[in-house]
């Protein structure tokens, strides 16, 4: 079965310092994968996709960055992170085919203070 | 860009009640798709209608697409408390990416 690990869970930075959320899928190969943010009581904004490795699509212009580096694994990086940085992250995948759902993973809150 | 628009953005329901959420895309959608977050939790996929005009249930849960496939709603018949959620909808356009509604957070009172 497929699963999607997302990682760390929570953590708090202080502002200007660099950050990496980690995903990594299991089970499937050729994922379609996806980060969105999610500020306190808001919807989710689509930030990247990528539909293969070193393909990344970015949806709004900020202060992050995205890499694919291997089929499964999706990086979401920032060299400084701003106040407004922070909120719930979730990775996403889907299999690539049309119509298909979305699985999250647990998200990463975080914190910049 | 592609605009996806919810309402209402809470809904406080006493249990036993309705409760209907509607999502209004900017543009035509490929298909729409529903789903429930926890507090606290993750967004879990319900449900994926493609059809101009679809319906589709799920035991106390009503999914509908618009003829002109830029609107959809959610009916819950008979709310319970285990319902409490944000629910969104996310239109996906043909290049695989999906923009979510603002979602709705429903709250039921024993």
């Amino acid at each position: 079965s497929q699963t999607i690990h997302q990682w760390p869970a929570t953590l708090v930075q202080p502002v200007g310092s660099p950050l990496s959320l980690e995903c990594t899928v299991e089970g499937t190969s050729n994922p379609n994968l996806y980060w969105y943010r999610q500020a306190a009581g808001r919807g989710l904004q689509l930030l990247f996709y990528s539909v293969g490795i070193g393909q990344i699509s970015s949806e709004v212009p900020q202060n992050l960055s995205a890499s694919r580096p291997q089929d499964r694994q999706f990086i979401l990086s920032s060299k400084k992170l701003l106040l407004s940085d922070s909120g719930f992250y979730l990775c996403a995948w889907n299999r690539g085919l049309v119509f298909g759902e979305l699985f999250f993973g647990e998200g990463s809150r975080l914190t910049v203070l | 860009g592609q605009q996806v628009m919810q309402i209402p953005q809470y809904q406080h329901v006493q249990e036993g009640e309705d409760f209907t959420t509607y999502c209004n895309s900017s543009t035509t959608l490929s298909n729409i798709q529903w789903y429930k977050q926890r507090p606290g939790g993750h967004p879990v996929f319900l449900i994926q209608l493609v059809k101009s005009g679809e319906v589709k249930k799920q035991k106390r849960l009503t999914f509908q697409f618009g003829e002109a496939k830029k609107n959809s709603s959610l009916h819950i018949t008979a709310t319970q408390t285990t319902d409490v959620g944000t629910y969104f909808c996310a239109g996906e356009n043909t290049g695989n990416q999906f923009y979510f509604g603002t979602g709705t957070s429903l709250t039921v009172i024993p």
